[in-house]
């Protein structure tokens, strides 16, 4: 059964870099059929997705987002990372990490999903 | 980017039926897949619907999904009502101009 588990510091400080990591386990994160992405979720909104990361590198970003974030991907660890820099109070959220697979012209639904780990920034 | 919108909340009594509505705000809802997530509280979203209209396994055939080419919209639908389907749920798509994942704003659903 793939398991993502999110990990990295509960809070940070207004204007650093917040960094979590995604590990993955029960598959591979090389197979040719996946993305791995990050999704946000402020107290009470909706899902925002950030971006997604194929094992090669490749990158998409959520266009709002883009400046800040960097997501990167170690297949010998079995873990993808997310780093958003210059965080406000507007970037607490729950972090989730999570797989989508990918079709010939797009990507299906996000199938498999870490627990969440709630970030807060603040002082 | 287009975006998806949905209805901030809606309620409905067990037994009955529920439309939820995810409306493509520009280009053709049939252009890419829609996939409904379902989220309760303290939860991580779980697919109940993926590639417009097909249930993942486990999922009961109470939830169905569909896209209306003429209002630029998909919806879930639920029926039989139960207690248990109390919950957000959230409406996905791809845009395949710059490889963008998109989220619908939400719908709560209150079953009472």
């Amino acid at each position: 059964q793939l398991q993502l588990q999110e990990s990295g510091p509960g809070l940070v400080k207004p204007s650093e870099t917040l960094s979590l990591t995604c590990t993955v386990s029960g598959g591979s994160i090389s197979s040719s059929s996946y993305y791995w992405g990050w999704i946000r979720q402020p107290p009470g909104k909706g899902l925002e997705w950030i971006g997604n990361i194929y094992y090669s590198g490749s990158t998409y970003y959520n266009p709002s987002l883009k400046s800040r974030v960097t997501v990167s991907v170690d297949t010998s660890k079995n873990q993808f990372s997310l780093k958003l820099s210059s965080v406000t109070a507007a970037d607490t959220a729950v972090y989730y990490c999570a797989r989508q697979a990918k079709y010939s012209s797009g990507w299906y639904d996000f199938d498999y999903w870490g627990q969440g780990t709630l970030v807060t920034v603040s002082s | 980017n287009f975006m998806l919108t949905q209805p901030h909340s809606v309620s409905e009594s067990p037994g009955k039926t529920e439309i939820i509505s995810c409306t493509r705000s520009s280009g053709s809802i049939a252009s890419n897949y829609v996939q409904w997530y379902q989220q309760r509280p303290g939860s991580s979203p779980t697919t109940v619907i993926y590639e417009d209209n097909q249930r993942p396994s486990g999922v009961p055939d109470r939830f169905s999904g569909s896209i209306d080419s003429s209002s630029n919209s998909a919806s879930l639908t639920i029926s039989g009502l139960k207690t248990e389907d109390e919950a957000d749920y959230y409406c996905q798509s791809y845009d395949s101009s710059n490889h963008h994942v998109v989220f619908g704003g939400g719908t709560k659903l209150t079953v009472l």
